[in-house]
């Protein structure tokens, strides 16, 4: 099983909607938990970290779930600009696990 | 501008050839990783070295070694390079903070081609 499981995509929504990813991880001991983006041909860009309970930044919200091991991501409002791969990322004992990432598309 | 720096950004390589990515960071970080990247595989980690004078498999290690050669450069050598090494290299770096992480700063990667 892979320590980081992500619904690869794509999600295709209209500019201005509100869309949501998903990610499980599965060790419990995992420490901390981010959400990186990466455009296409470029190297991933951290976008948020998830710490405990959760964390917003403008239009972005990510939460964490222990009890399910489960973290999300929310965007609301898209912008075209918006449009990448979203990975999520594990850590634990020095090491980070990443997801394969969901590709978002936000349309015109 | 502070960061990581890959290089080269581009090589082609013949079956057989051996060749070495450099990578340094200039941010005092005390963790360095090198990862590849397939499509439809994620980030695999190759190595990486929790601090300098130490460096550990991660999950694909197999045709790769690795220098931690000072606390600012951690070096990804192929010797025998082979086509399934085909792909994207990303190095990265690392300050660890008590429960976990800061998180990583990735370099702009190496696109290898094997042929």
């Amino acid at each position: 099983r892979k320590e980081v499981e992500q619904d690869p995509g794509p999600f295709n929504v209209p500019e201005g909607a509100t869309v949501a990813f998903n990610c499980t991880y599965s060790n419990s001991a995992s420490q901390s938990f981010f959400w990186y983006r990466q455009d296409c041909r470029k190297e991933p860009k951290l976008l948020m970290s998830v710490y405990s309970s959760g964390n917003e930044d403008g239009r972005f919200t990510a939460q964490l779930n222990r009890a399910s091991q489960y973290i999300s991501l929310l965007i609301r409002d898209s912008k075209l600009s918006d449009s990448a791969t979203y990975l999520c990322v594990a850590y634990n004992f020095n090491k980070f696990y990443f997801g394969s990432g969901t590709k978002l598309n936000v349309k015109p | 501008n502070a960061g990581v720096t890959q290089t080269p950004k581009f090589q082609v390589l013949k079956t057989g050839q051996s060749m070495t990515l450099q990578c340094a960071q200039d941010m005092n970080h005390n963790s360095m990783y090198w990862y590849r990247q397939d499509p439809g595989m994620g980030l695999r980690l190759i190595y990486y070295s929790a601090s300098e004078g130490t460096t550990d498999k991660g999950e694909v290690p197999n045709g790769y070694n690795v220098s931690r050669l000072n606390k600012r450069e951690f070096s990804l050598r192929l010797e025998s390079a082979a086509p399934s090494q085909t792909s994207v290299y990303f190095c990265a770096s690392s300050e660890a903070g008590p429960g976990g992480t800061y998180g990583y700063t990735f370099g702009s990667g190496t696109r290898l081609t094997v042929v």
